[in-house]
């Protein structure tokens, strides 16, 4: 069952942040964050363990929290090239599921 | 280093016709999987190899659907005969362990089934 990311868009201006949120119904054993720009493939950005670990990727961060079963990625002083659709993908029963993503337009 | 290595990048067919697609993974990478994306949505995982071994190919619909890794290098995913429902871009991802985790995605290959 894939989860569920919210907003599905989300417009910002240069400096801006924002926040996307994935939640899954089923128990997780870790969350993965991609992003991909139109036309290309995926980019791997982290992957949080459960523990509730924080990690940080220049100035994109995100959480896990493993009670919830729900993980959020910080986008800070939004820049263009943070421009893409970000797909989190869950991690349980042995399988990796992606939601349907969420797309992300940074203006000038 | 090399990236993940897809080919065709596009593919237009008849709907009946049979289509294939070959993936060559990041050199080293023993786990390989095949995922389809359609339009709006996330990849959706079809088939995860270790090595030689598929290891997980419940989400792969068998009845048209195959994909071979010889000698655990490179892949092929068939369809066979293909659907106007196939139409999605097919990616391949490789990553260095087994298990989950960070993957590196090829290209893609941009399937339209006429």
């Amino acid at each position: 069952q894939q989860p569920v990311q919210s907003p599905q868009a989300v417009i910002l201006r240069e400096g801006e942040d924002a926040v996307i949120n994935c939640s899954s119904s089923k128990a997780l054993y870790s969350v993965h964050w991609y992003r991909q720009k139109h036309g290309e493939a995926p980019v791997f950005l982290m992957i949080l363990l459960k523990g509730g670990e924080q990690k940080g990727h220049d100035k994109i961060s995100a959480s896990f929290n493993e009670k919830k079963q729900q993980s959020s990625l910080y986008l800070t002083a939004s820049q263009l090239s943070y421009s893409g659709t970000y797909f989190c993908g869950t991690e349980g029963d042995y399988k990796l599921s992606f939601g349907a993503g969420t797309t992300v337009t940074v203006r000038a | 280093e090399a990236g993940v290595v897809q080919s065709p990048r596009y593919k237009i067919i008849e709907k009946k016709q049979p289509v294939a697609f070959w993936c060559n993974p990041i050199s080293g990478h023993n786990t390989l999987y095949w995922y389809r994306q359609n339009l709006g949505q996330g990849p959706e995982l079809l088939i995860r190899y270790e090595n030689e071994e598929a290891v997980d190919d419940s989400q792969l619909p068998k009845d048209r659907f195959s994909a071979e890794r010889l000698k655990g290098v490179d892949s092929t995913l068939k369809i066979q005969p293909a659907e106007l429902g196939d139409s999605a871009v097919y990616l391949c991802a490789s990553s260095h362990a087994g298990g989950f985790v960070s993957q590196y995605f090829g290209p893609g290959t941009r399937l339209t089934v006429l």
